[in-house]
């Protein structure tokens, strides 16, 4: 069984630009959440959708949007980045919302 | 404010040892504790815990929760050098059911 893939693994974007970071789960699973993990805050929750609705929200501003799709796919976008958006973000999978969830390898993101 | 805390936030030990990682976490609507081990990216899934007492085993590593002193510890025996990673706890609840994770113990095992 495949796990979670994330594309792409390493991107560098320009301050003010816009990304899109994709996610697919292992199949089957329905559940997709996004984190945010950073050397100095760790790993901290963005949002989490389960059936192409989105059920949380982190403390993160309005820049920071998703979307799942039919087939569970999920997507992230980030607007106007700022420096402050490098990190890794992780995407993980679950079967159902409130299960183990198991992570995908992340995208790098840097912004210069 | 729910809260995650591991301690320590750094160990180095030597092949062989036995090591202890703890998480302690303060929470509304606790669900579940997770424990999870990051060699480089992906974090993979080691133990699920959500009854007290009763301890997890994989191997060498074993984990148990206690519901009331809202703590749990993670045990490694017998230590490799393939355990060098971070270790992450995370608490399943809150307000919003979303996974909170500690800032994880860096584990380093010298041969």
């Amino acid at each position: 069984k495949a796990g979670v893939t994330q594309t792409p693994r390493y991107l560098i974007k320009t301050r003010g630009q816009q990304v899109t970071l994709s996610c697919s789960p292992i199949s089957g699973h329905r559940s997709v959440s996004w984190y945010q993990q950073t050397p100095g805050q760790g790993l901290q929750f963005l949002f989490e959708y389960f059936s192409e609705t989105q059920r949380n929200k982190g403390n993160f501003p309005g820049r920071f949007s998703g979307r799942q799709f039919s087939n569970s796919r999920s997507e992230m976008n980030v607007s106007t980045l700022e420096l402050g958006d490098s990190a890794l973000y992780l995407c993980a999978s679950s079967p159902v919302l409130n299960t183990e969830a198991f992570f995908g390898q992340g995208t790098r993101l840097t912004v210069v | 404010e729910d809260k995650v805390v591991q301690s320590p936030l750094s160990l180095v030990v030597h092949e062989g040892d036995t090591v202890t990682l703890n998480c302690s976490y303060e929470v509304t609507n606790f669900r579940s504790l997770l424990w999870y081990k990051q060699e480089k990216k992906a974090p993979t899934f080691l133990f699920m815990l959500t009854s007290s007492g009763i301890e997890k085993k994989s191997g060498r590593l074993s984990s148990i929760l206690d519901k009331k002193e809202l703590f749990s510890i993670l045990n490694i025996t017998a230590t490799q050098t393939g355990d060098s990673a971070v270790y992450l706890c995370a608490e399943e609840g809150g307000s919003q059911g979303n996974l909170i994770f500690g800032k994880g113990t860096k584990l380093s095992v010298k041969p």
